[in-house]
């Protein structure tokens, strides 16, 4: 079953603004990650925030973590075409695990 | 590059048949995960291996088996293919026993006609 449910399904955007990706999800969490999806193929890791942090930086990614609303957000800034993938948030739980719930994903196109 | 390798790439097999798909974890990692990632039910969660040892099970089929060698990697196989078990196939590793980042192979990319 899904656990994590992101918003928007789709985001087109220009090259140099910024997209806001979120994701929701409905059980108490160990952790939340997210992860860029190129067309068909492996998973990248992008970053890993815990449930004890509240903000957590990467070069041009913010994320975001509130626990009371179980809900995360990924910034990606003065984004390029190259950003152009499928976004997914994944929690994990000791109860299950640590095995990553996948949402469905965010779909971003970054036009030049 | 994540340091998974999974093989092979693509598979193209008939109904009923079996297949193995194969992973080998990055160096260090003692933790494999199996993932099914199809266009109807999304990126799902099928057993986890840690040290040789079942750790946790999702939502697998009672057809598809895995296990975890000694020397770490693990396959996983599938039997009495179905049209609806066309998929990717993902592996990914992480250090222990989970909490951890988990670093994802390239897929196997199975087609069942």
């Amino acid at each position: 079953s899904q656990q994590g449910e992101e918003d928007p399904q789709a985001l087109s955007i220009q090259e140099g603004e910024n997209a806001t990706m979120n994701c929701s999800y409905k059980t108490s969490i160990n952790n939340l990650q997210w992860y860029r999806q190129n067309s068909g193929r492996g998973l990248v890791h992008l970053i890993l925030i815990r449930s004890n942090e509240r903000e957590k930086h990467s070069g041009r990614l913010r994320v975001t973590l509130d626990t009371s609303k179980k809900s995360s957000s990924l910034l990606i800034t003065a984004s390029r075409a190259a950003d152009t993938a499928s976004y997914f948030c994944a929690t994990d739980a000791p109860n299950s695990g640590y095995a990553l719930n996948f949402g469905k994903g965010t779909s971003l196109l970054v036009t030049p | 590059d994540s340091g998974v390798t999974q093989t092979p790439k693509h598979l193209i097999t008939a109904t009923g048949q079996r297949v193995t798909l194969r992973c080998s974890p990055r160096s260090g990692d003692l933790s494999v995960y199996w993932y099914q990632q199809s266009l109807d039910q999304g990126l799902q969660f099928l057993i986890q291996y840690y040290n040789g040892e079942e750790r946790a099970k999702g939502n697998i089929l009672e057809r598809f088996s895995a296990q975890q060698f000694p020397d770490l990697h693990s396959e996983l196989n599938l039997s009495s293919l179905e049209l609806g078990d066309s998929a990717l196939y993902f592996c990914a590793s992480s250090v222990g026993q989970g909490g951890n980042e988990q670093y994802f192979g390239p897929g196997t990319r199975l087609t069942v006609t």
